[in-house]
């Protein structure tokens, strides 16, 4: 089982949308979590921190469910802008520090 | 600020050939990252460096060496490439681990 596994994609979906991303990881121990977003051929950055009470900022909305080791990215009101590759990342403090990159899910917001 | 700098953003490399790809931060960052992304993947770290004169492997380290002289200043030596090194590099530093990772704009290696 890969330490963080999210939604293969890509999501095709039009303007106005509301798409939903998820992302489980394996360590139970894990610390901090975080959605990054990744322009094609570009750094990745980063979108938002995901907290246990769950985030929000502007359309975007981040969720953590630490019994069910699953982070959720819901973005309203999609749009052309928002195309791009999610990042869903997770640091494990204990166990050996290290920061773990999901593989992404790519977004493509059509008009 | 400039943030963190990559240079080269473009290479092409002959098997066997070595070169060193330059990463700098100007954020008084303690902590520093290479990783590289292959189509489709996710990154993978290949070193990491938690300040000036400390560096340790990554989970691909194999291929690559690093040092840290400065804390702005983190090197990536590939030596003898081969075509499994082809990919994007990317460098990152963090003020402490588990916070955001600030990325370079990436070096594209392309290995022949």
């Amino acid at each position: 089982r890969k330490e963080v596994e999210q939604d293969p994609g890509p999501f095709n979906v039009p303007e106005g949308a509301t798409v939903a991303f998820n992302c489980t990881y394996s360590n139970s121990a894990s610390q901090s979590f975080f959605w990054y977003r990744q322009d094609c051929r570009k750094e990745p950055k980063l979108l938002m921190s995901v907290y246990s009470s769950g985030n929000e900022d502007g359309r975007f909305t981040a969720q953590l469910n630490r019994a069910s080791q699953y982070i959720s990215l819901l973005i309203r009101d999609s749009k052309l802008s928002d195309s791009a590759t999610y990042l869903c990342v997770v640091f494990q403090g204990t166990g050996g520090f290290k920061t773990i990159f999901g593989a992404g899910t790519r977004l493509f917001v059509k008009a | 600020n400039a943030g963190v700098t990559q240079t080269p953003k473009f290479r092409i490399l002959k098997i066997g050939q070595s070169m060193t790809l330059q990463c700098t931060q100007d954020m008084n960052h303690n902590y520093m990252y290479w990783y590289r992304q292959d189509p489709g993947m996710g990154l993978k770290l290949i070193y990491y460096s938690v300040g000036a004169g400390i560096t340790d492997k990554g989970e691909v380290p194999n291929g690559y060496n690093v040092s840290r002289s400065t804390t702005e200043d983190f090197p990536l030596r590939l030596e003898l490439a081969a075509p499994s090194q082809t990919s994007v590099y990317f460098c990152a530093s963090s003020s402490r681990q588990g916070n955001e990772q600030f990325f370079g704009p990436g070096t594209r290696l392309t290995v022949l």
